[in-house]
């Protein structure tokens, strides 16, 4: 198993740049997620999927898009990068959306800078 | 709504010494409490749980209770070792809201 993998580890974006980034996962789960974590603010919920074809926003959603066209894989789009968005993000799944119970496993995440 | 609250670091200390970090939360209810650990360079792991009042989560020698009367989840480690630096997260879950809520993380250095 690979658990969760992320492209790319690095990435530099123009502000008004447009990029994907990719999160996939090879468990069968059906509950994924992106976070986004800044120095001094732990990690914040952008968008999160409990199945193929549902996804849903998160606490930080704005800038951001998904979806989820299969189970195992769960990209995130910034649709016109701004320099707020510099930041770590990280995919996470597990194999229900019963975040309280079901062990959560991270991605090595993707280093963002927006110049 | 939901929160999580854990001591600033950095922390800094010598192999073998006792470490405590401390976690309090505000919630609803009966949340699920957590500790992730983030190595250099790496995406964040469970490194122990607890789902109920009084429960102790435990692993790698690390230990937390679950106090309900002080809404508290204090990280505690006998005996740090160099590999235990790393960034300390203290999470809860509250029902069925799909996510994680996550304190600020604390940073901890163990020199030799």
């Amino acid at each position: 198993n690979a658990g969760v993998t992320q492209t790319p580890k690095f990435q530099v974006l123009k502000t008004g740049q447009s990029m994907t980034l990719q999160c996939a996962q090879d468990m069968n789960h059906e509950y994924m997620s992106w976070y986004r974590q800044d120095p001094g603010m732990g990690l914040r919920l952008i968008h999160y999927s409990v199945g193929a074809g549902i996804t849903d926003q998160g606490e930080v959603p704005n800038g951001y898009n998904v979806s989820r066209s299969t189970t195992e894989d769960f990209p995130l789009r910034l649709l016109s990068a701004a320099p707020s968005q510099t930041s770590v993000y990280f995919c996470a799944s597990s194999k229900s959306g019963r975040v309280g119970t079901d062990t959560q496993y991270f991605g090595p995440g993707t280093r963002l800078t927006v110049l | 709504g939901n929160s999580v609250t854990q001591m600033e670091g950095p922390v800094t200390l010598s192999e073998e010494a006792f470490l405590t970090i401390n976690c309090t939360y505000t919630a609803t209810g009966y949340p699920s409490l957590f500790w992730y650990v983030q190595y250099p360079g790496e995406g964040l792991q469970l490194l122990l749980k607890a789902t109920k009042a009084d429960d102790k989560g435990s692993n790698k020698g690390f230990e937390a209770t679950y106090r309900k009367e002080t809404t508290s989840f204090h990280l505690e480690k006998g005996s740090v070792q160099v590999s235990d630096s790393a960034v300390y997260f203290c999470a809860l879950s509250r029902g069925s809201n799909y996510k994680l809520t996550f304190g600020k993380g604390t940073l901890l250095t163990v020199n030799p």
